[in-house]
């Protein structure tokens, strides 16, 4: 079955980065594009950005150019997020999910809380 | 970017009651090349990931019960649950897919009256 786990919990000073990964598997990866979703404590969803894991092409939300960069490692079928510049803005939970045949998002990872604390 | 709208904000239903949430898109998101409209529907219930529900605004996803049903076109869309359940208590998003950003709306609270 499609599974996608991501990496742990972190805990950043302002300015930092972090990276958070997402490792898929129970299908061929290339397959299915991955989006990243991030919803601050209390907040709505906002969509970040999404990457082709086949040509590893990436799109980002434009509102912060530069603030996230995808990348992806087909030889673990694990697709990676990082994060610049960390501000107390960024605290949220970081979920990954892919794709169905239909383009909706219908498999989710679980979550990383990422806490920008100093 | 496009800008997905919902009402309300939040929502009371009685148990067994329909219950009707809305989304309106700042700008058409129909798809010449799918021949849909490309939005989404989900349901996040507290501590978990977003569940997919409708697909294409009016396309049910396996699975989903079919209390649950998408309509609309152009600009508006709608969510409708026709007899309210308990488990049904939920942050409800729509979505649009059609041009990058892939926009949500702000959700819409649902709880029992």
């Amino acid at each position: 079955q499609v599974q996608l786990v991501q990496s742990g919990a972190e805990v950043r000073k302002p300015g930092a980065s972090m990276k958070v990964s997402c490792k898929a598997s129970g299908y061929i990866f290339i397959d299915y594009f991955i989006h990243w979703v991030r919803q601050a404590p209390g907040q709505g969803l906002e969509w970040m950005a999404m990457i082709n894991p086949r040509t590893g092409t990436t799109t980002y939300a434009q509102k912060l150019p530069g603030k996230f960069t995808l990348s992806r490692d087909t030889s673990t079928s694990t697709v990676y997020l990082e994060v610049s510049r960390l501000n107390s803005e960024d605290t949220a939970v970081y979920f990954c999910a892919r794709e169905t045949d239909t383009t909706a998002l219908g498999y989710w990872g679980q979550g990383t809380l990422v806490t920008v604390s100093s | 970017d496009i800008v997905m709208t919902q009402s309300p904000d939040s929502l009371a239903v009685s148990l067994g009651e329909r219950a009707t949430i809305n989304c309106k898109s700042s700008q058409r998101v129909f798809s010449s090349s799918l021949n849909n409209d490309c939005v989404v529907w989900y349901q996040q219930k507290p501590g978990q990931p977003p569940k997919l529900l409708i697909y294409w605004a009016s396309t049910r996803e396996s699975g989903v019960p079919d209390r649950f049903s998408g309509s609309g076109s152009g600009t508006d869309f709608t969510l409708t649950i026709s007899s309210l359940q308990a488990e049904d208590v939920a942050v409800y998003y729509c979505q649009q897919y059609y041009s990058s950003p892939h926009t949500f709306g702000q959700g819409t609270k649902l709880e029992i009256k």
